[in-house]
């Protein structure tokens, strides 16, 4: 069964203090990974898409790797405005269909 | 002016009542989704059509119904709405074109629905 699992669940990070978030999955074909950015009340606004294991994208302080088992979000000197759910999605070769985790709640403080 | 919007963005009803959430895009993509956001559970798939011929259940259509009336506009219907429902609604467009951006699916600002 394809499954998604977001850790951790929520992260409060003073500004600057670097982390990383972890998105595991199991998939049946993977076809895209897909990290999307949530604020509260809005919709999932796209970030990355990685295909294949060693990929690595890049977006400001973002930066996306994947690996065959898992993917990280990893943050440098997050700013108050990095606050957001993080959401992680694989796509099924085979159906085509996105299965999101539940998403990791981060928060930065001043 | 948003690529993928909305109507309405919240939406109190009553259990039993019929209730319609409209989606429009300007991105000129084929495909569109319909999904459900509940806290803990993440964002599920109800519906998707890839043109305005094909509709496909998702994991979760039980209790909906969808309308590709065009394709800019993908519809999500409730017949008969009931407490469960309560949830936030996202549709999402995307588009089979070539290159490494292939098929990423871009949300809308998402409707807040309320059954009471």
């Amino acid at each position: 069964e394809d499954q998604v699992t977001q850790s951790p669940e929520a992260l409060r990070l003073q500004e600057g203090e670097s982390s990383s978030l972890n998105c595991s999955y199991t998939v049946s074909g993977l076809r895209g990974l897909f990290w999307y950015r949530q604020d509260p009340g809005k919709g999932p606004e796209f970030l990355f898409t990685l295909y294949s294991a060693g990929e690595e994208k890049e977006k400001e302080r973002l930066k996306a790797t994947l690996t065959k088992k898992e993917s990280f979000l990893h943050i440098t000197a997050p700013k108050p405005e990095d606050s957001a759910t993080y959401l992680c999605a694989v796509r099924n070769s085979n159906t085509g269909k996105l299965i999101f985790g539940q998403g990791t709640t981060l928060q930065v403080k001043p | 002016d948003a690529d993928v919007t909305q109507t309405p963005r919240n939406r109190i009803t009553k259990t039993g009542k019929r209730i319609m959430l409209e989606c429009s895009q300007t991105k000129g993509h084929d495909r569109m989704y319909w999904y459900r956001q509940d806290p803990g559970l993440g964002l599920r798939l109800i519906y998707y059509s890839f043109d305005v011929k094909d509709i496909n259940k998702g994991e979760i259509s039980d209790g909906y119904s969808v309308s590709r009336q065009a394709q800019a506009k993908f519809s999500l219907s409730l017949e008969s709405a009931i407490p469960n429902q309560t949830a936030l609604y996202f549709c999402a467009t995307s588009s089979l074109g070539g290159g490494a951006s292939t098929d990423t699916q871009y949300f809308g600002p998402g409707t807040r629905l309320t059954v009471l």
